[in-house]
């Protein structure tokens, strides 16, 4: 199986600054990542397909990047509403794996 | 617009069977699989397995064989989801979500309210 490994696991960031989240691949995997965000008590949403193709309706803030094993989720100006856990999952090969999430906190 | 809508939390005890259910609305259901994963409490997602509807065609994690059932019913646009001998360790949330293109390499873009499953005596 494809193990990703989300690092932080907590990410604590004040209202307008940029961040990012690592995602990092056991093998290479293309541009085969999605990113998904997960409030509390909600479902996930997708966020990012492709590695770096934006979603209709998710604010253009967010965006993704890389390929191969290393993969970047940026958020350009953090707001209040963007707290929540933030997940990579892979398809490049069966079963679809999820990364282990890494929680964003707002200062 | 697209929903998937999740049946009721369920409380059952060790030993016993639960099937949960996933309805789809807003699309031609037999278009795109869905998908189920597992999340435990705090914890990250695991892929249990999908079904398409266009072909009755399955697939299941590895981890989930003999344990987790996926069947449909066509007329009511629903999949189910069986898990069998049930353990504490089946204590999760269960989502479904819609596989959001027709070809591999799949992402999930639209996702159930989940099922809260409690496998307690």
């Amino acid at each position: 199986d494809i193990l990703l490994t989300q690092s932080p696991a907590i990410l604590s960031v004040s209202p307008g600054e940029r961040v990012s989240f690592s995602c990092r691949a056991s093998q290479s995997i293309g541009t085969s990542i999605h990113w998904y965000q997960q409030r509390t008590n909600g479902s996930p949403r997708l966020l990012i397909k492709y590695a770096s193709e934006s979603i209709s309706g998710i604010p253009s803030r967010f965006s993704g990047s890389g390929s191969g094993t290393d993969f970047t989720l940026s958020i350009n100006s953090v707001e209040s509403e963007d707290i929540a856990d933030y997940y990579c999952q892979q398809s490049n090969s069966w079963p679809i794996t999820f990364g282990s999430g890494t929680k964003l906190e707002i200062k | 617009q697209v929903q998937l809508q999740q049946s009721g939390a369920e409380l059952v005890k060790p030993g016993a069977s639960v099937k949960m259910s996933c309805k789809a609305f807003g699309y031609t259901f037999t278009t795109y699989p869905i998908e189920w994963m597992k999340q435990n409490h705090g914890k990250s997602l695991e892929w249990i397995g999908n079904f398409h509807p266009y072909n009755d065609d399955t697939k299941y994690n590895e981890k989930f064989k003999g344990k987790a059932k996926l069947t449909v019913e066509k007329s009511s646009s629903t999949v189910y989801l069986e898990l069998s001998r049930l353990t504490s360790d089946d204590s999760a949330v269960y989502y479904c979500a819609r596989r959001g293109t027709t070809v591999v390499a799949p992402y999930f873009d639209y996702w159930g309210q989940g099922t809260t499953l409690t496998v307690s005596s």
